[in-house]
């Protein structure tokens, strides 16, 4: 089955203690973003990869970090946790190229807690 | 920057009638896609619908439907027969064509009462 797998689904953490929010996708995407959702605002974008290696920032990367070594995997770091990321974070995945271009998959959310 | 905007942030309807949701954009450019996707409370993503700013029919999916007016840069989503599995948080969301990159709206939240 064609998805965008996150993990953990729930989180709860204590600030400054290093975490990792697992994004893993089987369609052979090119490009994978992570978003921020908060009551209010919408989704925002933190972090996007156009391929393997290949990563720039969104609209709030304050506190964030990424990496894609492997076209698969997109992985969110929070180096530091503090409780203004406390939110709902989506990976998505989608094309760059053909019919179905820029239709972004998503997956099914990380509800994180920063205490 | 392009900009989403969706003003009304919760709406209801009767089940088996028909809603729109309202959303308008803000853009200079000529190429761009639209979406509409839709965000039960198990959270979840899922696209609705998506519109390509260069064709001018309206894009369909079964009940959903949408009202593109560019020159207005209205992009509308009506739901007929409404049905209780639509409350969900409905999100207008802007892609410039060349960019991957998506603007979302704040979102509307649909309730439908049996």
């Amino acid at each position: 089955e064609a998805q965008v797998t996150q993990n953990p689904r729930y989180l709860i953490t204590v600030t400054g203690k290093k975490l990792t929010v697992t994004c893993s996708q089987n369609m052979n995407h090119e490009y994978m973003s992570w978003y921020r959702q908060d009551p209010g605002l919408g989704l925002r974008q933190i972090y996007y990869s156009m391929n393997v290696e290949v990563t720039d920032k969104g609209d709030v990367p304050e506190g964030y970090k990424v990496s894609r070594k492997e076209k698969r995997n997109f992985p969110l770091i929070l180096e530091s946790p503090s409780p203004n990321q406390t939110s709902l974070y989506f990976c998505a995945s989608s094309l760059t190229r053909g019919t179905a271009k820029n239709i972004q998959y998503f997956g099914a959310g990380t509800r994180l807690s920063v205490l | 920057a392009q900009t989403v905007t969706q003003s009304q942030p919760e709406m209801s309807v009767q089940e088996a009638e028909t809603v729109t949701l309202s959303c308008t954009y803000d853009t200079s450019e000529n190429n761009y896609y639209l979406f509409w996707y839709k965000q039960p409370p198990s959270r979840q993503m899922i696209l609705v619908i998506r519109q390509e700013a260069y064709k001018q029919q309206n894009a369909t999916e079964n009940r959903f439907s949408v009202n593109f007016q560019k020159a207005a840069k209205s992009f509308s989503l009506k739901i007929s027969d409404s049905q209780l599995g639509d409350t969900a948080m409905y999100f207008c969301a802007f892609n410039q064509g060349g960019s991957e990159k998506l603007v979302f709206g704040k979102g509307t939240k649909l309730t439908v009462n049996p």
